[in-house]
């Protein structure tokens, strides 16, 4: 059994552009957080997605989308990127139980420089 | 606003030495508590995980208790190995969606 995946590992970009990065979750869970780890910090949540739809929003500016498909795989989209974005994006997933609030498992993530 | 704080920030023991690593929490309205384990350049490893209910969870050398009350939960590892050299990280999920709040972590290194 997979667990969580994401891709690409590593991903170099210059200040202005725009990135994709892709996670697909553990198999039977319908729910994917995307949190942001800079060199040294905790991670920071940054949105969850749950039936295609963004359900809570971290602190992050609207430069920061992302989009949940029907296979519940997901993807994090950053506009214009700063200096600043660089850090390793980390994709959680989690099965929705109503009621509870479940054990999030966490891929490899994927390391993102802006030059 | 809830806040995470784990101290110490490092941590350096000799094999087989048993630690305690600490983490506090500002505001006791959680669902549960997680700790992970991430390795340098790596993703986070889910070791335990607590609901509110509950005082404690246990897998094999290691233990972590919640106290909600005090808004305090430790990490117990018995009989520590240079292997568990690593950062400890303690989240708190909480929110509507059950969104992981990160302390900063505990680098610890085991010398053999």
């Amino acid at each position: 059994d997979a667990g969580v995946t994401q891709s690409p590992t590593h991903l170099i970009k210059t200040r202005g552009q725009q990135v994709t990065l892709r996670c697909s979750p553990k198999s039977g869970h319908d729910t994917v957080s995307w949190y942001q780890q800079a060199l040294g910090q905790g991670p920071q949540f940054i949105f969850q997605y749950y039936e295609e739809e963004e359900r809570q929003r971290g602190n992050f500016p609207d430069r920061f989308s992302g989009h949940q498909f029907p296979n519940y795989s997901s993807e994090l989209n950053v506009n214009a990127l700063l200096l600043g974005d660089s850090a390793l994006y980390l994709c959680a997933s989690s099965p929705r139980t109503a009621g509870s609030y479940n054990e999030q498992f966490f891929g490899p993530g994927t390391r993102l420089t802006v030059l | 606003k809830q806040e995470v704080t784990q101290i110490p920030a490092a941590l350096s023991v000799p094999e087989g030495e048993n630690l305690v690593l600490n983490c506090s929490f500002t505001d006791s309205a959680i669902y549960n508590l997680q700790w992970f384990r991430q390795d340098p350049g790596k993703g986070l490893t889910s070791l335990l995980l607590i609901q509110s209910s509950q005082r404690e969870q246990t897998s094999g050398r290691l233990n972590a208790s919640l106290d909600k009350s005090s808004g305090r939960s430790t990490l117990y590892i018995a009989a520590s190995q240079p292997g568990d050299s690593a950062t400890y990280l303690c989240a708190v999920g909480s929110g509507n969606t059950g969104k992981l709040i990160f302390g900063q972590g505990t680098t610890l290194q085991v010398k053999p």
